[in-house]
């Protein structure tokens, strides 16, 4: 059974830094099932990133994803006000499982 | 609009059941594999079933085989969960997601807004 890990749990940075989150697999998963999303407080889930590297339609390319095998991550270019958030990997497989989140929250 | 709308969650009694409902609209429901994910109070997002779009594939979460059943009506462009047997850890905002595309394996690119499951005594 594959386990998903997120790091670090909180990350503490200020508007204008660069955000890497980190997604750890058990074992080796293909990049083309792999998705990260945004959690906003009193939101649903929202799309940013799928297999791997591909940004959803409307998410600003200060997004990115990258990574293959057992590492993979998201990276913010440029922290904005409405960026901090918690974020959720996902592998999208037979039976779908996310990550346990990474808070990114205002220094 | 494209949508998705949970209704019936609400504070039941361990063992009892619950029957969640998902409408969709502004898409061809009948076309999109379904999912339902929950996620209990200040935690991560948990997956707990899955179904085709012609209901022939049905997976659940271990934690959950058994005791829920998925079920679609294309109909009615309509998903449903029906919650048996319900304990204080089944507690949490149940999403439906819709795939985006029609494969299974594919990304959730669209969430209602959940209902809340609160089970305790």
């Amino acid at each position: 059974e594959i386990v998903l890990t997120q790091s670090p749990g909180t990350l503490s940075l200020s508007p204008g830094e660069r955000a890497s989150l980190s997604c750890r697999a058990s074992q080796s998963v293909s990049s083309r099932y792999l998705a990260w999303y945004q959690q906003k407080p009193g939101q649903a889930p929202r799309l940013l990133i799928y297999g791997a590297s591909s940004r959803a339609t409307g998410i600003p390319d200060r997004f990115s994803g990258s990574g293959s095998g057992t590492d993979f991550t998201l990276t913010i270019s440029r922290l904005e006000p409405e960026d901090f958030a918690v974020y959720h990997c996902q592998h999208y497989g037979s039976s779908p499982l996310f990550g346990g989140g990474t808070k990114v929250e205002i220094k | 609009e494209v949508q998705l709308v949970e209704s019936g969650g609400g504070l039941v009694q361990p063992g009892r059941s619950l029957r969640l409902s998902c409408a969709a609209s502004g898409f061809t429901f009948g076309d999109y594999a379904m999912h339902w994910v929950r996620q209990a109070p200040g935690k991560g997002l948990q997956w707990v079933s899955g179904i085709s779009w012609n209901s022939a594939s049905i997976v659940y979460a271990d934690s959950v085989k058994g005791r829920f059943t998925i079920s679609r009506d294309n109909a009615k462009n309509s998903l449903y969960l029906q919650v048996n047997s319900l304990r204080p850890e089944d507690t949490a905002l149940y999403y439906c997601a819709k795939p985006l595309t029609s494969n299974w394996n594919d990304a959730f690119d669209l969430w209602g807004q959940g209902t809340m499951v609160t089970v305790s005594s």
